[in-house]
């Protein structure tokens, strides 16, 4: 069974690098029929896209945060990874990952098919 | 503010229909398809509609999605307390190359 676990420090200071990390379980990163995604949802507001990887293409990021996000992996632990610098008090919410998988009758749609619960990330002195 | 529109809330009664809606533009919904997720705070958010109309293994037949043009909507027939959850549409962006996602509906079963 496919489960996927964000972890990372829950207080990061204001223009400093926030980390996390999601590890996958039931699955392999180097699938290279999957994505491996990031979101994030602010308290009282909906769901932003950061970024995804695969593993045979380059990570496309949300260009609001473009230059300030890196996505990368560690196959031998299969895990990937979010850093993003400069944070201010506008970075603080719940961090997600998920799998974007094709769909099987038309395998340009993607979907987000499993997510992890997310952690809480605060930016704050 | 988010790319898709959604209503902030919506409610009924056990064994009622409540249909929440999500309506984009021709570089969202208008052109890709559309997936619905359920998030109870705390949990991972949990994958309901697929590519419009899907429905992925475990998921109860009285959820439902349809897409026309650059709205979609989700249908929940008989209504049950569990039911009580968050509700995000999210679909494909071409302008900005990445998903985008509808604000959210609360849906409280009274």
């Amino acid at each position: 069974q496919l489960q996927l676990q964000e972890s990372g420090p829950g207080l990061v200071k204001p223009s400093q690098t926030l980390s996390l990390t999601c590890s996958v379980s039931g699955a392999s990163i180097t699938d290279g029929r999957y994505f491996w995604t990031w979101f994030r949802q602010p308290a009282g507001k909906g769901l932003e896209w950061i970024g995804r990887f695969f593993i045979s293409e380059s990570t496309t990021y949300n260009p609001s945060l473009k230059s300030r996000v890196t996505i990368s992996i560690d196959t031998s632990r299969n895990q990937f990874s979010l850093r993003l610098s400069s944070v201010t008090a506008a970075d603080t919410a719940i961090y997600f990952c998920a799998r974007e998988g094709p769909d099987g009758r038309y395998p340009w749609q993607y979907y987000m098919d499993v997510w992890g619960k997310g952690t809480t990330v605060t930016v704050s002195s | 503010q988010s790319v898709l529109a959604q209503s902030p809330s919506a409610s009924g009664t056990p064994g009622q229909r409540v249909t929440i809606s999500c309506s984009g533009d021709r570089s969202n919904i208008g052109t890709h398809a559309v997936n619905w997720y359920q998030h109870l705070p705390g949990t991972a958010p949990k994958l309901l509609i697929y590519s419009n109309t899907q429905r992925p293994s475990g998921v109860p037949e009285r959820f439902s999605g349809s897409k026309s043009g650059t709205s979609a909507s989700l249908a929940i027939s008989g209504l049950q307390s569990e039911d009580e959850a968050d509700y995000y549409c999210a679909t494909w962006d071409a302008s900005l190359n990445g998903w985008v996602f509808g604000g959210g509906t609360k849906l409280t079963v009274l």
